[in-house]
């Protein structure tokens, strides 16, 4: 079955620090590869996402996320984080479903991050 | 566009209990799905549908049971609740194109405990 990994559950950075969470994914075939972002009390929204092309992509308030095939990874970036950043991380990735063809996205566990002023 | 709604926002429950847990989107979403977030588990999915009249389970099905009658509506009715099953739900929709989902949009959520 698909595997999606965030290494880093918990991550505490003061502002201006530069951010850098991992994403590890287990399916070997193409696939589709988003970040999403939850801030407290909020539900899920997108920050970015990868489908083709330039592996390297922009996404919402300053964030960019790298896409290697040959690691099975596709990692957020920010260079300077702001307060602001205070929220839950979660990578998510598409894949072939076992039960049927469709590609459905499989989440990783999510990376806490706190961002002090 | 109200996007994906959700109801009720919050619910308490019995064990053994049963109910049915809303959501609704205006954007002509083709792709609809069910996740539970746990802490530390991040978002499980439970079922999810790529179309009217076409669901299939996601990752922990068991307990839950849904239905796609129109392209709007996705219900997600727990049979006999358990308090495995206290969690944060969510309701997601997306475009869907050959069978991949786009990124998806979720509703606010539904915090349900069972005592």
């Amino acid at each position: 079955a698909q595997s999606v990994s965030q290494h880093n559950h918990h991550v505490i950075l003061s502002e201006a620090a530069s951010l850098e969470l991992g994403c590890n994914y287990s399916y070997g075939g193409t696939v589709n590869l988003f970040w999403y972002v939850q801030y407290p009390g909020q539900h899920l929204q997108l920050l970015l996402k990868y489908f083709s092309g330039d592996p390297l992509v922009k996404g919402i308030k300053g964030f960019e996320a790298e896409f290697i095939k040959s690691k099975f990874s596709f990692n957020l970036r920010k260079p300077s984080v702001q307060w602001s950043d205070t929220a839950e991380y979660f990578c998510a990735v598409n894949a072939p479903h076992a039960s049927g063809g469709s590609y459905i996205p499989t989440f990783g566990r999510g990376t806490s991050l706190i961002v002090h002023p | 566009n109200a996007g994906v709604t959700q109801t009720p926002k919050f619910q308490v429950l019995k064990t053994g209990q049963s109910m049915t847990l809303q959501c609704a989107q205006d954007m002509n979403h083709e792709y609809m799905s069910w996740y539970r977030q746990d802490p530390g588990m991040g978002l499980r999915l439970i079922h999810y549908s790529v179309g009217a009249g076409i669901t299939d389970q996601g990752e922990v099905p068991n307990g839950y049971n849904v239905s796609r009658s129109t392209t709007e509506d996705f219900p997600l009715r727990l049979l006999s609740a358990a308090p495995s099953q206290t969690s944060v739900y969510f309701c997601a929709s997306s475009y869907g194109l050959a069978g991949a989902y786009y990124e998806q949009y979720f509703g606010p959520g539904t915090r349900l405990t069972v005592t």
